[in-house]
């Protein structure tokens, strides 16, 4: 069966650093991966998503990750993390005849000054 | 540009109490999901739903939750006797495509309390 692991709980970085959240996932075929991010008490957006071609993908507010197929994961990626960015951020892959989304239980991002 | 709207923005219910959750599909959306997200859990798939009938569920949608179509745009969620862990964030998607693949698109939520 599919499923997504986001090893990484929370992770705090300090204003102005690089930053790389991880995903794994479990899939038979290639896979639709999705990276959403969520700001407390609010809804989910959508950051960026692979389908097929190019492995490296841009994604809205500067982020952007990579597809590796032989490790199985799709992490995340910012050069230069800003305040704004504190939220969650869950990875997602789509599963079954119907795609239905199968998310990871989330990595809570803590932006410091 | 287009996008999922959901109302209620908040629901507070007794338990016991059936609760309808209502969706607007952005127009030519042909797939339907709900999912939801108990507080600090993640986001779990409930039902997807295309050409008027449920495509799939999980062994959350037991017989207490059903999803109806019943005027070409609205989406719904009921609940027919709501149970405290019923208590969480109720999210409606749409996906363009018959087949289901690409993106699906996001309403804001509906947090459903049960008291």
């Amino acid at each position: 069966a599919q499923s997504v692991t986001q090893p990484d709980i929370h992770i705090t970085v300090s204003e102005g650093a690089s930053l790389e959240l991880r995903c794994n996932y479990s899939y038979g075929a290639t896979p639709y991966l999705f990276w959403y991010v969520q700001s407390p008490g609010q809804g989910l957006q959508l950051l960026l998503k692979y389908f097929s071609g190019d492995t490296l993908v841009q994604g809205i507010k500067g982020f952007e990750a990579e597809f590796k197929r032989s490790q199985s994961s799709f992490n995340l990626r910012k050069p230069s993390v800003h305040w704004s960015d504190a939220a969650e951020y869950f990875c997602a892959v789509y599963g079954g005849a119907t795609n239905k989304l199968i998310f990871g239980t989330g990595t809570l991002l803590a932006v410091q000054p | 540009e287009p996008e999922v709207t959901q109302t209620p923005s908040h629901q507070v219910t007794q338990m016991g109490q059936e609760v309808i959750l209502r969706c607007v599909p952005i127009s030519n959306h042909l797939y339907f999901y709900w999912y939801r997200q108990i507080l600090g859990q993640k986001v779990e798939f409930l039902v997807s739903f295309y050409n008027n009938e449920i495509s799939e569920k999980s062994e959350i949608f037991d017989d207490q939750f059903s999803v109806e179509r019943p005027d070409g745009s609205n989406f719904t969620l009921k609940i027919r006797s709501t149970k405290l862990e019923d208590s969480a964030m109720y999210f409606c998607a749409s996906n363009p495509w018959a087949s289901g693949n690409g993106e699906q698109f996001f309403g804001p939520g509906t947090r459903l309390t049960v008291l």
